[in-house]
């Protein structure tokens, strides 16, 4: 069925250090990666997208790693900064059956602390 | 930068009455979805929209929920007869090509408090 796992819920780590999550999905067709940030009461803001022709993208301390053999793709934190405490969702989509919608995962929540 | 914007930002009802959301869509997008977001929980696709009829939709989207661009620049979602599970937060989506594969930007959201 349509399904990303997202892992971890949750991560606590200290300014500065890096963050990984890491997330599997189910439809080998999909070609479509988005990561999301929600902050606490807002919207969720894209901060970093790949297709499948690529297997990674890096935008200043944000980078994303997709693995099509293995269903799985990452989004990596660098330089983690308060300001990046949030809740972050992989999604995907582009798959057969499913070319006007996105999947999420469970998300998870991030937190820097000084 | 042109945003999605919905209104209200929150609205509460009595289990059993229709309810009308409402959102406008960026204004060069073609493609337009609602999702929705029980408290702590993932997001959660409903309905995408596009050529003026339902493209895709979920389990979730049954008979009591319906969507309707009755304009030029609104895109409304309607839950008929509402239910303490309806519950949620609500977000409108647009994207200016196939939202599989196009970014899907979204609104601040509806509250919407079933009781």
């Amino acid at each position: 069925g349509e399904n990303v796992e997202q892992h971890p819920s949750t991560l606590s780590v200290q300014e500065g250090d890096s963050a990984v999550i890491k997330c599997t999905y189910s439809d080998s067709a999909s070609n479509y990666f988005p990561w999301y940030k929600q902050e606490l009461g807002k919207r969720p803001q894209l901060i970093i997208d790949i297709r499948s022709n690529v297997g990674e993208k890096k935008d200043q301390r944000i980078a994303v790693t997709l693995n099509k053999t293995a269903k799985h793709f990452s989004l990596h934190i660098t330089e983690t900064q308060p300001e990046d405490s949030a809740v972050y969702f992989c999604a995907y989509g582009g798959f057969s059956g499913g070319y006007n919608k996105l999947i999420f995962g469970a998300g998870t929540r991030l937190a820097v602390h000084p | 930068e042109p945003e999605v914007t919905q209104t209200p930002s929150h609205q509460v009802t009595q289990m059993g009455q229709e309810v009308i959301l409402r959102c406008v869509p960026i204004s060069n997008h073609l493609y337009f979805y609602w999702y929705r977001q029980i408290l702590g929980q993932k997001v959660e696709f409903l309905v995408s929209f596009y050529n003026n009829e339902i493209s895709e939709k979920s389990e979730i989207f049954d008979d009591q929920f319906s969507v309707e661009r009755p304009d030029g620049s609104n895109f409304t979602l309607k839950i008929r007869s509402t239910k303490l599970e309806d519950s949620a937060m609500y977000f409108c989506a647009s994207s200016r090509g196939t939202g599989g594969q196009e970014t899907q930007y979204f609104g601040p959201g509806t509250r919407l408090l079933v009781l």
